[in-house]
C-alpha cells in the first residue's frame, strides 16, 4: 500500500517566489483533495477534484492559488507570489468516490 | 461561530482512563468523520459516520443527527493514543457526496503513563 505522497515534505522560499507541490494519490482513487492546516487549527478545504475535473474551490482559494489534475492522476498546486500568511501544512486527500479520505503527510510550507 | 466545534480543546489523562471528546456541529451533513493526527501532520481517518454507533479496538463514535452531536470515546487509554483528535463533517451539497470536509480545531489528547 503506497497511500497518499506528497512532494516535498518542506519547502522554505523567499516571500514573493512562486512554488509547486505534488500529490501522487492512491491509484484507484477517483477524487482528490487539498486542504490547508495552520498551527493549531484544523484544516481548511482548499479545492477537490473528481478525476480530472475541479468540482469545488474555495473562497479562500485566492487567484493566486492554482491546482490541476491534467491526467485524473497526480495533482499540483502552485502559489504564486507567496505571502507571508500562506505559511501552512498543505495536506492532500484521496478517496474512492464517497469513502473515507486517505491523508497525505503534507508539505509544510515556510515563507521567509 | 465555527460550524463544527470540538471540546475539550485539550485533555490530559493518565494511561487506563476512560476520555470522551465531544463534537458539536450546526450544518446539514451526510456523514460526520473523526480523525486523528500525529506530530509531523500525518492524518489518519478512524471513523466515518451518518448515523448510530461504531466500534474499532478501543475506539467507539457515536452521533445523534437529531442534536447534531458526535462523542469519541476511548477505553483504557494508552500513552500511544496521545494525539489531536479532529472531527470533521461532510456538508450537504452536490446531492450529498462528500464534497468537502469542514473541520473542526482538535482536540489534543495527552496519556500519561
Amino acid at each position: 500500500d503506497t497511500g497518499v505522497s506528497q512532494d516535498p515534505r518542506h519547502k522554505i522560499t523567499k516571500r514573493g517566489q512562486n512554488v509547486t507541490f505534488r500529490c501522487d494519490p492512491i491509484s484507484e482513487h477517483n477524487r482528490l483533495y487539498w486542504y490547508r492546516q495552520t498551527l493549531g487549527q484544523g484544516p481548511e478545504f482548499l479545492t477537490y477534484f473528481q478525476n480530472e475535473a475541479q468540482l469545488e474551490k474555495s473562497r479562500l482559494l485566492s487567484d493566486r492559488f492554482s491546482a490541476e489534475r491534467p491526467k485524473g492522476s497526480f495533482s499540483t498546486l502552485e502559489i504564486q507570489r507567496t505571502e507571508q500568511g500562506d505559511s501552512a501544512m498543505y495536506l492532500c486527500a484521496s478517496s474512492f468516490s464517497d469513502q473515507p479520505q486517505h491523508f497525505g503527510d503534507g508539505t509544510r510550507l515556510s515563507i521567509l | 461561530k465555527n460550524e463544527v466545534e470540538q471540546s475539550p480543546q485539550n485533555l490530559t489523562a493518565q494511561e487506563g482512563e476512560f476520555i470522551t471528546i465531544n463534537c458539536s456541529y450546526s450544518v446539514g451533513i451526510s456523514a460526520l468523520h473523526w480523525l486523528q493526527q500525529h506530530p509531523g501532520g500525518g492524518i489518519v481517518s478512524l471513523f466515518m459516520l451518518s448515523s448510530g454507533k461504531k466500534k474499532h479496538g478501543r475506539l467507539i463514535a457515536t452521533i445523534n443527527i437529531q442534536e447534531k452531536h458526535s462523542s469519541l470515546h476511548i477505553t483504557a487509554s494508552h500513552p500511544r493514543d496521545s494525539a489531536v483528535y479532529i472531527c470533521a463533517v461532510s456538508p450537504l451539497n452536490y446531492g450529498g457526496s462528500q464534497g468537502n470536509l469542514i473541520f473542526g480545531k482538535g482536540t489534543k489528547l495527552s496519556v500519561k503513563p
